[in-house]
This record gives C-alpha cells, sequence and structure tokens, in this order.
C-alpha cells in the first residue's frame, strides 16, 4: 500500500485558490490517486480522481507529476462551504472491495471570509 | 436516487448494552464496508463484506459483530464487549472495477455511551 502524507490543516480566504498537495512515494503501477471530502457529521464524498497529468472536472482540478510520487487537489475560488475534510487516497481500484484503502487524518481546510 | 441509507443518525446506548447500527444501499454494490471515526481522526475500518453470507475484519473489529444475509444490508451490532463505542460510524459500498474505486458512504450514525 502506498502511504500517503498531507498536511493536517490549511487556512484560506473567500475567493482564493486553494492547492493541498499529498505525497506517495511508494505509488504503484496499477494506483490511482482519489480525493475525497467530508464535512462535519457527514460521510466522505467522492471529489476527483486521476492516474497522470492533469484531470478536471467541475469542482476540482488534480495535478499528478511524471513520477507520481506527490499529486496536488486544487480548487479554484473557494467558499465558506468549501470548510471540510479533504483525504487523499492512493491504491489500485481492483483492490478496493477487500478493505485495503486507507483514509488517512485528511486536511482539514478552514476557509474564512 | 440509488444511495446508502444510515439509520439512526444518533443513537444513545447505556453501559452493558448492544446496539445494532442500520445500513442498506440500493446501488447494487458487491461490497460494503464499517468505518469508525473519532473527533479529529481518520477513518477506521471495522469490518467489510465483498459478498453476501461472507465478510472480515478490519483493523478494530474487537467488540463489534456484523452479518450480510442481503446484499442490500450490512447492520453492525456494537456489543457489550467494545469498551469505548462512542464515534461516529459510517457505512460504505463498492463495486469493483478497474478504473474507479466507487466507493459511496452513508450520512452516519453518531453512537454515545450514557
Amino acid at each position: 500500500l502506498a502511504k500517503t502524507t498531507q498536511p493536517i490543516s490549511m487556512d484560506s480566504y473567500e475567493g482564493q485558490e486553494v492547492n493541498i498537495t499529498c505525497s506517495h512515494n511508494n505509488i504503484a503501477t496499477n494506483d490511482y490517486i482519489t480525493w475525497y471530502q467530508q464535512f462535519p457529521s457527514q460521510g466522505p464524498r467522492f471529489i476527483i480522481q486521476g492516474y497522470k497529468t492533469k484531470v478536471t472536472n467541475e469542482v476540482a482540478s488534480l495535478f499528478i507529476p511524471a513520477d507520481r510520487k506527490s499529486s496536488t487537489l486544487s480548487l479554484p475560488r473557494v467558499s465558506l462551504s468549501d470548510t471540510a475534510v479533504y483525504y487523499c487516497l492512493v491504491g489500485d481500484p481492483a483492490l478496493s472491495n477487500t478493505g485495503k484503502l486507507i483514509f488517512g487524518q485528511g486536511t482539514t481546510l478552514q476557509v474564512k471570509p | 436516487d440509488g444511495g446508502i441509507t444510515q439509520s439512526p443518525k444518533y443513537l444513545f446506548r447505556k453501559e452493558g448494552q448492544n446496539v445494532t447500527l442500520s445500513c442498506e444501499q440500493n446501488l447494487n454494490h458487491d461490497a460494503m464496508y464499517w468505518y469508525r471515526q473519532d473527533p479529529g481522526q481518520g477513518l477506521r475500518l471495522i469490518y467489510y463484506s465483498q459478498i453476501v453470507n461472507d465478510f472480515q475484519k478490519g483493523d478494530i473489529a474487537e467488540g463489534y459483530s456484523v452479518s450480510r444475509e442481503k446484499k442490500e444490508s450490512f447492520p453492525l451490532t456494537v456489543t457489550s464487549a467494545q469498551k469505548n463505542p462512542t464515534a461516529f460510524y459510517l457505512c460504505a459500498s463498492s463495486i469493483w472495477r478497474t478504473d474507479n474505486y466507487g466507493y459511496t458512504f452513508g450520512s452516519g450514525t453518531r453512537l454515545t455511551v450514557v
């Protein structure tokens, strides 16, 4: 399993772009990188997933360098409602039903007015 | 819309009691999971099930039990043997795919010992 390291917490202001970086030095060939968002007293929800280069959807962008040893979640123009915990997961999707994916502490993002 | 339903949202347990948390999904997902979350912590896996009538222990299974008699249902029982059960419990499901973890979570049950 690829261990991930991400900052425990980050602060930002409304309207700013936020970049959260995750390190995964031992990522394997079949591993994908996935980010989840969790609001207080709710379950995590899927934000974005990628394998290499850049992925963008209506919510966020995910940048993955060529060596894939890290990745950066980018949230454009955050609002107060983006205050949440963000989890970086790395693993082989084919093993996802074996309970092998690990949700670490995540990064707590606090957006201020 | 398909999804996962957890009930109740809040649950209070007296010392020495067993309580059962419900988890139902209509996503036709094969695998289901139970996680425990403590304040400021990540998610820890309690039990998971890949198919009906089969389940495996996760990292913190002691004091918990599960059953998987139907594909749609994966109830978790917190027994009196669990000495510190106060926590937020999350149920999830997933379907095997090669390109996507496909995890979907319920909205959680907050269990408090009184």
